[in-house]
């Protein structure tokens, strides 16, 4: 069976400061793979999406990038965190002309 | 463009109460639907999904929903509302042969289940 990881689950960064948040999936090969923000009331906004290694696509424009180093492995960074990049950040998967998404458990991240 | 809406950002009903959280949808050509439920703190699960098939569709711990094509609806509902239904459920919405990542999600329903 699939799995897909997050980490870390939590995270408190001070304004200024760099990210990195990673998600993993086990159990398949060339998945697409989703990063979402969710903020309160807002619902879940997707921000990138990749269909393969170093295959990158940016639905909004933001302080935040994504990467694709490996075939499961998606990175979200950031160089310099605003006040407004808190959120619940989660990452899906799926296969390749399935609309159905799979999550993860998430990331709290809290920038002061 | 596609578009969901949730109607009602809160629902509170009484423990073995029928649930029924709406959803409607705008879109183009006939759409994939989606029910996501998430906890507090967790990520989304996926409750059911309508992908032009049968339009009842069933999904886990006792949910179901409807597609209506006239009604441009998805609503959710469940017989028997359980403590351990209280969570946030969002409809969601993705276009057959769309972009991939295209899946538009509705703000979300809180629901509440009293004892």
């Amino acid at each position: 069976s699939q799995t897909i990881h997050q980490w870390p689950a939590t995270l408190v960064q001070p304004v200024g400061s760099p990210l990195s948040l990673e998600c993993t999936v086990e159990g398949t090969s060339n998945p697409n793979l989703y990063w979402y923000r969710q903020a309160a009331g807002r619902g879940l906004q997707l921000l990138f999406y990749s269909v393969g290694i170093g295959q990158i696509s940016s639905e909004v424009p933001q302080n935040l990038s994504a990467s694709r180093p490996q075939d499961r492995q998606f990175i979200l960074s950031s160089k310099k965190l605003l006040l407004s990049d808190s959120g619940f950040y989660l990452c899906a998967w799926n296969r390749d002309r399935a609309y159905e998404q799979y999550f993860g458990p998430g990331t709290r991240l809290t920038v002061t | 463009a596609q578009s969901v809406t949730q109607l009602g950002s809160h629902v509170s009903v009484s423990e073995g109460a029928l649930v029924l959280l709406r959803c409607n949808y705008s879109s183009s050509v006939p759409p994939y639907l989606f029910w996501y439920v998430q906890y507090p703190n967790q990520g989304l699960q996926l409750l059911l999904k309508y992908t032009s098939a049968a339009t009842l569709v069933k999904g886990i711990n006792g949910f179901e929903a409807e597609f209506k094509k006239s009604e441009t609806s998805f609503h959710l509902t469940k017989p028997s509302a359980h403590m351990s239904d209280a969570a946030e459920y969002f409809c969601a919405v993705s276009q057959p042969g769309g972009s991939q990542g295209n899946l538009i999600f509705g703000k979300g329903t809180k629901l509440s289940v009293k004892p």
